[in-house]
């Protein structure tokens, strides 16, 4: 079954650097993977697509890459402040093309002052 | 992007009864999704709200504990159903319009708690 797996310990950083967060995949390859951001007592908002042709995605301070030999994306966060601290999960489409999401389990991301 | 309202946004309830969560779109969507997350876990989809039709349900969710209703392409229900404290959790609805690989957009969710 399509599996999704992104570094479950939190992520701690200081103010100003940038923050990388893993998101891994085994048994299928899709065609595109979503990132979402969720804060606490919160649904998760998408932040950013992007597809297995797609070498990397950008969006303001996050950037995006997609590595199909690796079966690996990255995600990261420049100039990172505490306003992006939250829990960020990666979701890859299910095989059937429907819409329907496989969620990684998210990884906390705390940034200090 | 679509807003979705979720109604009730929590309740604390006995085991053995039964709950219905309502989710309630600005607009009209083509699909509509019920999610469960359980404390500190990611989210894993329970099924696909059919217009007009039953529910697709994933592996190991069935209709008789999870009924769930789409009347229309604003609007869903989904029941849980017989709870028991193992259902505590937190479910959540979510939009897309079309199909593919658009992005979703989720409700903040129903919080559930059974005693």
């Amino acid at each position: 079954s399509q599996k999704i797996e992104q570094n479950s310990e939190a992520l701690n950083i200081q103010e100003g650097k940038t923050a990388t967060l893993t998101c891994n995949y085994t048994n299928y390859s899709p065609a595109y993977l979503q990132w979402y951001r969720q804060d606490p007592g919160r649904g998760p908002v998408f932040l950013l697509l992007i597809r297995e042709n797609e070498k990397e995605k950008r969006k303001e301070r996050l950037k995006v890459t997609f590595d199909t030999t690796l079966k690996q994306s990255l995600f990261h966060i420049t100039a990172s402040q505490p306003a992006d601290s939250a829990t960020y999960l990666c979701a890859q489409g299910d095989s059937s093309n429907t819409g329907k999401l496989i969620f990684g389990q998210g990884t906390t991301l705390q940034v200090k002052p | 992007s679509a807003v979705i309202s979720q109604k009730p946004s929590r309740d604390i309830c006995q085991r053995g009864t039964s709950l219905t969560i309502q989710c309630q779109v600005d607009s009209q969507v083509t699909m509509m999704f019920w999610y469960r997350q359980q404390p500190g876990q990611s989210l894993t989809l329970i099924a696909t709200a059919n217009q007009g039709s039953e529910a697709t349900y994933e592996s190991g969710f069935v209709i008789d504990k999870f009924p769930i209703s789409r009347p229309n392409l604003t609007f869903s229900t989904l029941t849980v159903s017989n709870m028991s404290p193992e259902d505590s959790s937190i479910y959540l609805c979510s939009v897309m319009t079309g199909t593919g690989e658009q992005p979703q957009h989720f409700g903040d969710g129903t919080r559930l708690s059974i005693l």
